[in-house]
């Protein structure tokens, strides 16, 4: 049965840093990952698709990573600002159905 | 831009009601999910539907149904709700392509049931 962590659960950093997000699955034939963003109390939003034959993919300040045989995603946010303040959730779609297997979150937090 | 619309944002219900809560995409997208979120637990699939009057049960089916009788419009109910659906509840649709596309995702519900 497919799992997916968020490490760390939540996180804190000051407005500028350059920041890593991670996501793990434990079986890693998977049809693509996606990573989100809800801000408290709000639906989903998608905020970058990576399909299994690719490596990367950008959109503005993140880029996000897969890495299919060891099992893992980053999502690096490049000089954060205090609106990128919310949960970020990775998602992983597996076998030959279109259902998501969420991870549980990390909270970022970002200081002015 | 692709939208779906939830029917209500709060809802509070008492135990032994029956709730609706709809969802509609304006996409024509094939697949439509609902799941419920819950602190500590995730995003946990409930029902999904890849065509109309078409539905298969997600990881958490049980205390719930699901109706979709036109392709824009998937509907959860909880036949006699009770405090342990006490939840956000949250729908999605995605297109049918090669391979499994973005999922897009309403605002949510938060349900209250006492």
């Amino acid at each position: 049965k497919q799992e997916v962590t968020q490490i760390p659960a939540a996180l804190s950093v000051p407005e500028g840093e350059n920041l890593v997000l991670n996501c793990s699955f434990t079986d890693s034939a998977i049809y693509n990952l996606q990573w989100f963003r809800q801000d408290p109390g709000k639906g989903l939003t998608s905020l970058l698709l990576i399909q299994s034959s690719q490596r990367e993919q950008t959109s503005g300040r993140l880029n996000a990573s897969l890495d299919k045989s060891s099992g893992r995603s980053t999502l690096y946010i490049a000089a954060s600002q205090p609106g990128d303040s919310a949960t970020y959730l990775c998602a992983v779609v597996g076998g030959a159905t279109n259902k998501l297997i969420f991870g549980t979150g990390t909270l970022l937090a970002v200081q002015p | 831009d692709v939208k779906v619309t939830q029917s209500s944002r709060y809802l509070v219900k008492r135990t032994g009601e029956k709730v609706f809560l709809e969802c509609v995409q304006d996409m024509d997208h094939e697949n439509m999910f609902w799941y419920r979120q819950d602190p500590g637990l995730g995003l946990r699939l409930i029902y999904f539907s890849y065509d109309v009057k078409m539905k298969e049960k997600g990881d958490i089916p049980e205390g719930y149904s699901v109706s979709r009788e036109k392709k824009e419009r998937f509907s959860l109910i909880l036949e006699s709700a009770s405090t342990n659906q006490t939840s956000m509840y949250l729908c999605a649709s995605s297109m049918t392509s090669g391979a499994p596309g973005t999922q897009y995702f309403g605002p949510g519900t938060r349900l209250t049931v006492l």
